[in-house]
């Protein structure tokens, strides 16, 4: 079945570096991405997301690339700060739907910010 | 805006025992989902409601989970009798509706099963 997955369990940054975390995912046909931060002990929280008729988007120090050529997904965080310090997911939708639509979650990647 | 809330935020029981989770979502989210997260890995999606119908609930194991949300507001998912491989925390989240993608997550709540 479709899949999403990532390619690093966890990534050490030095603060002040920029990351950058991938993400393969399976569905050829998916049409909308999300990146979700996960801090100890509380729920997913959305960072930026992008739909799959884009190749680039960026938010407050975040960037987001789609490659649907490859079928990989990245986020790029701008100068690393402790507090980026936590796991990130990526979520895939499948073709968009009138109702119905469900994100399939990747393994998530752990980043630790180093001071 | 308040978020989406949950409680219990924590939740010990023994195999074989009953326990129920709720989740009272935004106010104006007509979508509201239920996730089970393994310790180590993404969240999976158990089942999920348009206002107060099911709209996928494949994955979620039947035998022993229930979930309602009677009035198309809050919700109440059930684990009956809860097996060791149910320690989980389990998320509910919420999204406007049609045409709006994006999920926000309540906190959890984390069940353990001795």
């Amino acid at each position: 079945g479709e899949s999403v997955g990532l390619h690093l369990p966890t990534l050490s940054v030095q603060e002040g570096d920029n990351s950058i975390i991938n993400c393969a995912y399976s569905n050829s046909a998916s049409d909308y991405f999300i990146w979700y931060k996960q801090e100890s002990g509380k729920g997913p929280q959305f960072i930026i997301d992008i739909r799959s008729n884009m190749d680039k988007r960026q938010g407050q120090r975040v960037t987001v690339l789609l490659n649907k050529t490859v079928k990989h997904l990245s986020l790029q965080i701008a100068a690393t700060q402790p507090g980026d310090s936590a796991v990130y997911f990526c979520a895939e939708m499948g073709a968009i739907k009138a109702a119905g639509n469900k994100l399939t979650f990747g393994g998530g990647t752990r980043v630790l910010v180093k001071p | 805006e308040a978020g989406v809330a949950q409680s219990p935020r924590y939740k010990i029981i023994e195999k074989r025992q009953s326990v129920a989770f709720w989740c009272n979502p935004i106010s104006g989210h007509a979508t509201l989902y239920w996730y089970q997260q393994i310790l180590g890995q993404g969240p999976k999606l158990l089942i999920q409601f348009q206002n107060n119908g099911v709209v996928d609930d494949s994955q979620l194991p039947k035998d022993r989970f229930s979930a309602e949300r009677l009035k198309g507001v809050d919700s109440t998912l059930k684990i009956q009798p809860a097996k060791l491989e149910d320690s989980a925390v389990y998320l509910c989240a919420s999204s406007l509706g049609t045409g709006h993608y994006e999920q926000y997550f309540g906190p959890g709540t984390r069940l353990t099963v001795t």
